[in-house]
């Protein structure tokens, strides 16, 4: 069965310091991997999305994440933490494009400090 | 390019009354769609997913239900509300050739 772990409930880190949020998944093949934030009383919006190819992905607001096919890992990095960041990030497994359900982790809040 | 409205945006509801939560999706056609509950902005259950209209699956057994009466319509009901159903729920649409979900803003619903 698909799963996806997140496995801090919460990150804090010094506004200017790198970032990193952890995320693990079980799935069979080869996955679809995404990072979403939400913001308080907003929808989720879509961060960036491992297909294939380079194992470093590029997504939005300089966020970027790593996929480790030997680790099972896509973490979530930024160099230069902004305390705008501060938000609710999931990270979401799909065995591909056309399957039908998105597995989604529990979540991860960031708090940056200033 | 495609947008998705999700309405009421919040609403407050006495325990044993109905219930409907719209979403339509703009700009795509046939898209996969989707209705989650998010508890405690906490982590997301799915509730329903549709790949076509008048096609539902269900994923979770309770009082609620759904309908997609036309292709970009998703509608969430239910009958008789209880204080569980409380929380905030999320229409998504997923393209078929991308495979990321887009969401709407939610819906706050707060059962008395």
């Amino acid at each position: 069965a698909q799963s996806v772990a997140q496995p801090e409930d919460q990150v804090n880190v010094a506004e200017g310091n790198p970032l990193t949020v952890k995320c693990t998944y079980s799935v069979s093949g080869n996955p679809y991997l995404f990072w979403y934030v939400q913001y308080p009383n907003r929808g989720l919006q879509f961060l960036l999305k491992y297909i294939t190819g380079d194992n470093l992905v590029k997504g939005s607001y300089g966020f970027e994440a790593e996929f480790n096919k030997s680790q099972t890992s896509f973490h979530l990095k930024k160099p230069s933490a902004l305390v705008s960041d501060s938000a609710l990030y999931f990270c979401a497994v799909s065995p591909d494009s056309s399957a039908s359900k998105i597995i989604f982790g529990s979540g991860t809040r960031l708090s940056i400090r200033p | 390019s495609q947008t998705i409205h999700q309405w009421p945006a919040t609403l407050v509801q006495p325990v044993g009354s109905p219930l409907s939560l719209e979403c339509t999706v703009e700009g795509t056609s046939n898209p996969n769609l989707y209705w989650y509950r998010q508890a405690a902005g906490r982590g997301l259950q799915l509730l329903f997913y549709s790949v076509g209209i008048g096609q539902i699956s269900s994923e979770v057994p309770q009082n609620l239900s759904a309908s997609r009466p036309q292709d970009r319509q998703f509608i969430l009901s239910s009958k008789k509300l209880l204080l569980s159903d409380s929380g905030f729920y999320l229409c998504a649409w997923k393209g078929r050739v991308t495979g990321e979900l887009f969401f709407g803003e939610g819906s706050r619903l707060t059962v008395l």
